[in-house]
């Protein structure tokens, strides 16, 4: 089954910074999802990237997938307190009807 | 407004009591899932469903058990809670399969079984 490996797990951020999350599959990735989860509450889709060297922005979150499509990672420009919360990966395997979520990435803003 | 609803938001129960968590969207989607989260492993999924009276396994189905009668609704249903079934539930949906981009979650319902 594919799995989905998110790096790092947690991440401290001063207000103002730049930050990057990855995504690392252990198979080719047929479509790659970014979901963002405030905490304890349930998921929100960010953006989702199918091509291999595909680039999607929105607002100042950039994603990325690699071109071999097993890589994926999602970068915030000028961290703000809104940003804060869990990152999720979702991989579709092309194979069968479900995703596959990597394990999460905990994103604090600092002041 | 298009939403998916699940109740109870909020449930603690004891070993054995049998319980349904109920999931329902009003946006016509043919496909319906249910997560658990728990801490360090992220969501898993338990089962889902292609359309009325489809449904199939995920990751993790053991102890669980799932209904697609209507459209709209597809609750889980625990037999016999055990305290390893404490975790956080999301229902989900979207129009079909090929379009997870769109797939709206629930608020989830936090279990607790002791």
């Amino acid at each position: 089954s594919q799995e989905l490996e998110q790096s790092p797990q947690s991440l401290i951020v001063q207000e103002g910074k730049n930050l990057t999350i990855n995504c690392t599959s252990s198979k080719t990735l047929y479509g790659l999802y970014w979901y963002k989860q405030k905490y304890g509450e349930g998921l929100i889709f960010l953006m989702m990237l199918q091509k291999g060297g595909e680039e999607k922005s929105h607002e100042k979150i950039t994603a990325k997938l690699d071109e071999k499509k097993q890589q994926s990672s999602l970068h915030i420009t000028a961290s703000q307190p809104s940003h804060a919360g869990i990152y999720l990966c979702g991989a579709d395997s092309g194979r069968n009807e479900k995703l596959t979520f990597g394990t999460g990435t905990r994103l604090t803003i600092i002041p | 407004e298009a939403q998916v609803t699940q109740n109870p938001r909020y449930l603690i129960t004891v070993t054995g009591k049998k319980l349904t968590v109920t999931c329902s969207q009003n946006m016509n989607h043919e496909y319906m899932s249910w997560y658990r989260q728990d801490p360090g492993l992220g969501l898993r999924q338990i089962y889902y469903s292609m359309n009325v009276e489809v449904t199939d396994k995920g990751d993790v189905p053991e102890g669980y058990k799932v209904s697609r009668k209507e459209k709209r609704n597809f609750p889980l249903i625990l037999e016999s809670p055990s305290p390893n079934q404490t975790s956080l539930y999301f229902c989900a949906s979207s129009l079909s399969r090929t379009y997870f981009n769109e797939q709206f979650f629930g608020p989830g319902t936090r279990l607790t079984v002791l």
